[in-house]
This record gives C-alpha cells, sequence and structure tokens, in this order.
C-alpha cells in the first residue's frame, strides 16, 4: 500500500563502511530524488533520475552513488562512510519532469547515524 | 536559483486559535509552484497545499490556506482552529516549471507548537 517506501528506516554504522539505501515507489511517477536532511532540519535535494537517467546532480561528494534500475527504483549507496554523513535521507517521488500539482510524495525517511 | 525564506523559527499557537506562518521566495521565474510540508516528530513529510503562480485564488484545504500574494513574492501558510496534533515542522518550498532540472527548493522551516 505504501506509495514510496524506503529501506531500512534506521542504519546505524562505523565510520570507513560501505552502506546502501534503497527505495521504491508504486505510483507509477517518472522522476524520483534523494533529499538530505541535515541536524538542523535543512533539506537539501542530492540527485535526480527521470526515467532511470540522471538529471540532477548536486554538489555531493563522490562517495554518494545513486543506482536507478527501473523508473519504480531508486537506490543510494555511500562509500567511505563519515561522521558527516550522519542525516536523515528522504527519497522522493514525482509525475512528469514539471508536475503542476502536489509536489513531490516523500518515502518515510532513513536515519543514518555514523559513529 | 531560488531561494525561500522562513522567518520563525518557531512558533506557538494555543488550541483552537489561528496561526499564520510565513514564507518569502526570490526567483526570477515566471512560472513555478509554491507548497507547504509538514513534519511531525515522527518524521515524514506530508504534503498539505499547493499554489502554482498562475492561480488567481489563493489555495484552501480543509484548515489550511495559502495566502498568496504574488508581487510581494510571499506564500504565507494559515491553519485555522489548531488542533494540538497541528504541532509540527512546516516547510515552505518553491518549483519552477522551467524544464527537465526543475528542483523543489525548501525553506528552513518553522517549528510550530499547538498549546492548550
Amino acid at each position: 500500500d505504501t506509495a514510496v517506501s524506503q529501506t531500512p528506516k534506521y542504519l546505524v554504522t562505523q565510520m570507513g563502511n560501505d552502506k546502501s539505501i534503497k527505495c521504491e515507489q508504486n505510483l507509477g511517477h517518472d522522476t524520483m530524488y534523494w533529499y538530505k536532511q541535515d541536524s538542523k532540519k535543512f533539506l537539501k535535494i542530492m540527485f535526480s533520475y527521470n526515467n532511470k537517467e540522471l538529471i540532477i546532480n548536486e554538489t555531493v561528494p563522490n562517495r554518494f552513488s545513486p543506482k536507478s534500475p527501473d523508473k519504480a527504483h531508486l537506490n543510494l549507496h555511500i562509500n567511505s562512510l563519515e561522521l558527516g554523513d550522519s542525516a536523515v535521507y528522504f527519497c522522493a517521488s514525482s509525475q512528469g519532469l514539471v508536475s503542476t500539482n502536489y509536489g513531490y510524495t516523500f518515502g518515510s525517511g532513513t536515519r543514518l547515524t555514523v559513529v | 536559483a531560488q531561494k525561500i525564506t522562513q522567518t520563525q523559527p518557531g512558533m506557538f499557537v494555543q488550541e483552537k486559535e489561528a496561526v499564520t506562518l510565513d514564507c518569502t521566495y526570490d526567483t526570477s521565474d515566471q512560472s513555478y509552484g509554491l507548497f507547504w510540508y509538514k513534519q511531525p516528530s515522527s518524521g515524514e513529510m506530508i504534503f498539505l497545499i499547493y499554489q502554482g503562480s498562475y492561480d488567481e485564488q489563493n489555495a484552501t484545504e480543509g484548515r489550511y490556506s495559502l495566502n498568496f500574494q504574488k508581487a510581494r513574492k510571499s506564500a504565507n501558510l494559515v491553519i485555522s482552529a489548531s488542533q494540538l496534533g497541528d504541532s509540527a515542522m512546516y516547510f515552505c518550498a518553491m518549483r519552477p516549471y522551467t524544464g527537465t532540472a526543475s528542483k523543489l527548493t525548501f525553506g528552513t522551516g518553522t517549528r510550530l507548537q499547538v498549546t492548550l
């Protein structure tokens, strides 16, 4: 039933590890996104894919690599995790590149803690 | 580049009262959408209301209304008859309708606390 689902919901890992967060949407949307919410609650876009094609790639360390096997899935892989990567990561989707209503539908977020 | 400004880091309102959360934006785009999202303590992002830049009427969704003043570039959220469950972070966001790389940009948020 869930529209945009992310797994895992919580992720605690040590510095230097590699981890992945998975995202799936069943809304039939064309475009998916990754956002990072920092400790001050500020939300910033990281990546966007439209029909498996990368269309937005903000200034993000290249340790972060998104992968979209199909338009319903967008995963985020992070190499060599650092303390500063601790944040909540949100996946989102929208219909079309320029949807006119309802903004994005967000997943419930993945709280990543690097220790 | 777009910029969204929410000048109220925190607000208090009594139950059953109305409250206005401020949002101003800066863009050179002519066509765009304005959005408000609610983030309760459980963490999920909940869409509340949308206003298109060419919409002449202010948007309303139940107890939520958006006071859109295009010339002033403001898009304030009005919550009427506040409830305890309205306590949350509220984010204003904007998305220009400019093509392939259009993205939703958020403000810094306002934390609303509803009191008895």
